[in-house]
């Protein structure tokens, strides 16, 4: 069974640049979730859904953040415009109704320059 | 919110020592769980555990909810067991985790 899978694993783009982070969840997994790590700040929610609405986005930094998830089996987290402190590892994690194990994606590595 | 500490924040070992970890939250939780981000960054949940006690081979948690900590015992550690240690914890099942900010472990061969 295939994990959660993330795209693309490596992003160095410079100051300004539209960013979008891909996500596909564990299949069955009804909840998905947004993660951010950097250094100074650990690991942070951004936001998360269930059955592909949205539930708590309290922790999306500002407007220049959205997340989609047009369907079961994909969502993504852009950045527009990009600014160098949005430079962190983003990691998406799924897990299923009635479970609370999440399971992580491997994340992807943001620079932004 | 919900503040969650982990002690300590870092841990040497040799090869075959015992270790524990401790996370105490400063409020009543529905949602414990452990995770483990090994030197490559990928993060595998290791429990969840609310209340309690279970083991998973050499890895074991308890977790009293009653006195707002949980622990994680490492026995016979191994060099892959390297890496940050996470407790992350919720007050309501199914909403958001608030994450320790984690007890890195090395273990020396």
């Amino acid at each position: 069974d295939a994990g959660v899978i993330q795209s693309p694993r490596h992003e160095v783009t410079e100051m300004g640049q539209e960013v979008t982070l891909r996500c596909k969840p564990i299949s069955g997994h009804d909840y998905l979730f947004w993660y951010r790590q950097t250094m100074m700040r650990g690991l942070e929610l951004l936001i998360y859904f269930n059955n592909n609405v949205p539930i708590d986005d309290s922790g999306m930094p500002e407007d220049r953040f959205s997340a989609k998830m047009p369907n079961a089996s994909f969502s993504t987290l852009k950045i527009q415009p990009s600014e160098p402190r949005d430079s962190a590892v983003y990691f998406c994690a799924s897990k299923r109704q009635g479970r609370e194990t999440q399971y992580f994606g491997p994340g992807t590595r943001l620079l932004v320059l | 919110g919900i503040q969650v500490e982990q002690s300590p924040p870092d841990l040497i070992l040799q090869e075959g020592a015992n270790s524990t970890l401790r996370c105490n939250f400063s409020d009543s939780v529905n949602n414990l769980q452990w995770f483990h981000q090994n030197p490559w960054g990928q993060l595998i949940n290791l429990f969840y555990i609310p209340s309690g006690t279970k083991q998973n081979g050499r890895l074991s948690a308890t977790t009293v909810a009653t006195e707002r900590y949980s622990l994680l015992y490492i026995s016979s550690s191994q060099t892959t067991d390297s890496g940050v240690y996470f407790c992350a914890v919720a007050e309501t099942s199914g909403s958001r985790l608030t994450f320790g900010e984690g007890t890195q472990l090395t273990v020396n061969p």
